[in-house]
């Protein structure tokens, strides 16, 4: 699938580094965060996901950050490899709510 | 578990025409959404259902947009008639859990 956004954000790291991916968010009132990975041609697809009461969620290679304060996430990739070139989505919630509000993304790629 | 399933995978058709898109979601998912991905406006929410009702249809642009559910185990999303401006991949996704969605595979819409 398309990618988002004319302006789309772009990550490079090498192979093997560490990869940290923001977001700002927008809803004081989201309680609830989501990280999907979206693969060319493909549909987004759940990473992990951290609720407001948390401020850090381990993943298998992945972490997601939370400061409510600022309101802003982060996704951490550990050891990135080739598999992981893909656009990065966060998306919001709010409690009650079923939609999510995804943000613009950010296209990461890895140099060999 | 099959996952979402969208028909057509690819659709090219010219202006003024019908097209109906089609997904079958998780089997047991009682929640299904329609969402439209472009490189300007990202990855929009146009409607979703609950037990085949629609509940939020807010983001569909315009009245030549229309979805439906049937039953639990199929949705369309039609156009009529369609505009170059349309041209988006569109995606499903389903969700059990409040909040969790599973994505489809998307259908990349070319109207010429």
């Amino acid at each position: 699938g398309e990618s988002v956004g004319l302006h789309l954000p772009t990550l490079s790291v090498q192979e093997g580094d560490n990869s940290i991916i923001n977001c700002a968010y927008s809803n004081s009132a989201s309680d609830y965060f989501i990280w999907y990975k979206q693969e060319s041609g493909k549909g987004p697809q759940f990473i992990i996901d951290i609720r407001s009461n948390m401020d850090k969620r381990q993943g298998q290679r992945v972490t997601v950050l939370l400061n409510k304060t600022v309101k802003h996430l982060s996704l951490q990739i550990a050891a990135t490899q080739p598999g992981d070139s893909a656009v990065y989505f966060c998306a919001e919630n709010m409690r009650g709510a079923q939609k999510l509000v995804f943000g613009q993304g950010t296209r990461l790629t890895i140099n060999p | 578990d099959a996952g979402v399933i969208q028909s057509p995978r690819h659709e090219v058709t010219e202006m003024g025409q019908e097209v109906t898109l089609r997904c079958k979601p998780i089997s047991g998912h009682n929640s299904l959404f329609w969402y439209r991905q472009t490189m300007m406006r990202g990855l929009e929410l146009l409607i979703y259902f609950n037990n085949n009702v629609p509940i939020d249809d807010s983001g569909m642009p315009e009245d030549r947009f229309s979805a439906k559910m049937p039953n639990a185990s199929f949705s369309t999303l039609k156009i009529q008639p369609s505009e170059p401006r349309d041209s988006a991949v569109y995606f499903c996704a389903s969700s059990l859990v409040p909040r969790e969605q599973y994505f489809g595979p998307g259908t990349r819409l070319t109207v010429t």
